[in-house]
């Protein structure tokens, strides 16, 4: 089946810092989605991209189907940016999840 | 914002015994999920649901497990015996063609 892999799998941020989080998927997909789970466990629709480029407000996200990957950028992080982030894609009516990139920014 | 809810928050259960998860997915949704995650681990999908049917399950969706939909607005969730490795939150999802999918808060389940 595919397979998507998110990276880094851990990261640690500076209030104020930007990063990139990147997924890789193994096959053509329908949809990708970003989730953020927050530490109270809420799975948060944060962006719908199966292509192209979205925006909103720090956050940014790119999905090059193409060559599949997709990247999630989040600009001046904040303390409450901590959580896990996970890519999703679906194949079909099956939906596969990333195993996520654990991100806790310090203040 | 139209949201999706789940029902209950957190349920125990002794193993063996059936339990019945709730949702209530976004009024004018078509598609619905469940999935699971084992504490610490990655969001795992079970089932997709559409027209009354399901499209799609995933290995661990067994003979143990059932979805319906018995009215306009719940979708529900049946694991017939519980075991200990049944323990994990569950997430209902739904979505619309054309749009992302929405997650409920979860229910959390034990299985003593």
């Amino acid at each position: 089946g595919i397979q998507v892999e998110q990276s880094p799998p851990d990261l640690i941020l500076q209030e104020g810092a930007n990063s990139t989080l990147r997924c890789n998927f193994s096959d053509s997909v329908n949809n990708l989605q970003w989730f953020h789970q927050n530490p109270w466990g809420q799975l948060i629709n944060l962006f719908y991209i199966p292509s192209g480029t979205k925006q909103n407000g720090r956050l940014s996200a790119t999905t090059v189907a193409t060559e599949r990957y997709s990247l999630l950028y989040i600009s001046s992080s904040q303390t409450t940016d901590s959580g896990v982030y996970f890519c999703a894609v679906e194949q079909g009516f099956k939906t596969i999840f990333g195993a996520g990139t654990r991100l806790f920014v310090k203040a | 914002e139209p949201e999706v809810t789940q029902t209950p928050s957190h349920q125990v259960t002794q193993m063996g015994q059936e339990v019945i998860l709730r949702c209530v997915p976004i009024s004018n949704h078509l598609y619905f999920y469940w999935y699971r995650q084992i504490l610490g681990q990655k969001v795992e999908f079970l089932v997709s649901f559409y027209n009354n049917e399901i499209s799609e399950k995933s290995e661990i969706f067994d003979d143990q497990f059932s979805v319906e939909r018995p009215d306009g607005s719940n979708f529900t969730l049946k694991i017939r015996s519980t075991k200990l490795e049944d323990s994990a939150m569950y997430f209902c999802a739904s979505t619309r063609t054309g749009s992302g999918q929405y997650f409920g808060a979860g229910t959390r389940l034990s299985v003593l």
